[in-house]
């Protein structure tokens, strides 16, 4: 069946990274759209971007350029989310979602979420 | 682009038939049939409750249902049971390869 299991929590400084994986499984990893999604504490859905795991070309929602960024192992199955320069309103979790189909844009099956938190 | 409209909380008993709309602008939902519906429950993931503005997939009851008129899209569910409360999400294609999300919706089953 299909699986997305993210990495484990993260617990980070102000100014550090981090990188959070996304490793797929139970289907051809290349053949779906990967996007990634935040939900900051109390706080709805924010849709950060995707990535296009064919040809590795990321696509940014505003307001996620410049520090966040999407990439691909395609050897292992896994999508990564690095963020750089890490502020305090960056504690969030964050989830993989696979895009079902082609130009679909809809969500059918999720990471478990990965909880980065942000504190000095 | 800015969130899509919902309200904050919708309130129904068990039985009953409860709505959640979905405001957006021409640019995103009025202009596109990518429309999405996500449910949430705590401390979990969302999960996919409507695709392509009113299709379901597989394993999701027939008591949900989606539709769309004009800026506006909609969740209907039918039938309240316990199990449907949560948090609701809609989400809609916006061009350009972007994607915006709702607010949410707290749903009650009273």
């Amino acid at each position: 069946q299909v699986q997305l299991v993210q990495s484990g929590s993260e617990l980070k400084k102000p100014g550090a990274s981090v990188k959070v994986s996304c490793k797929a499984s139970g289907y051809i990893f290349t053949n779906y759209a990967m996007h990634w999604v935040r939900q900051a504490p109390g706080q709805g859905l924010e849709w950060m971007g995707w990535i296009n795991t064919n040809t590795g070309s990321p696509t940014y929602a505003q307001g996620f350029t410049g520090r966040s960024v999407f990439s691909l192992d395609t050897s292992v199955s896994t999508a990564y989310l690095q963020i750089s320069s890490l502020k305090a309103d960056d504690t969030a979790v964050y989830y993989c979602a696979r895009d079902r189909a082609i130009l679909t844009f809809a969500f059918d099956s999720w990471g478990q979420g990965t909880q980065v938190s942000v504190s000095s | 682009q800015s969130a899509l409209t919902q309200p904050a909380s919708v309130s129904g008993s068990p039985g009953q038939s409860i709505t959640i709309s979905c405001t957006g602008t021409r640019s995103d939902v009025g202009s596109y049939n990518l429309v999405s519906w996500y449910q949430q429950h705590p401390g979990k993931a969302p999960k996919l409750m409507i695709y392509e503005g009113f299709k379901r997939p597989s394993g999701v009851s027939n008591r949900f249902s989606g539709s769309k008129s004009g800026n506006t899209a909609s969740l209907t569910i039918s039938g309240l049971q316990s199990e449907d409360e949560g948090d609701y999400y809609c989400c809609s294609y916006a061009g350009t390869s972007t994607l915006v999300f709702g607010r949410g919706t707290k749903l009650t089953v009273l």
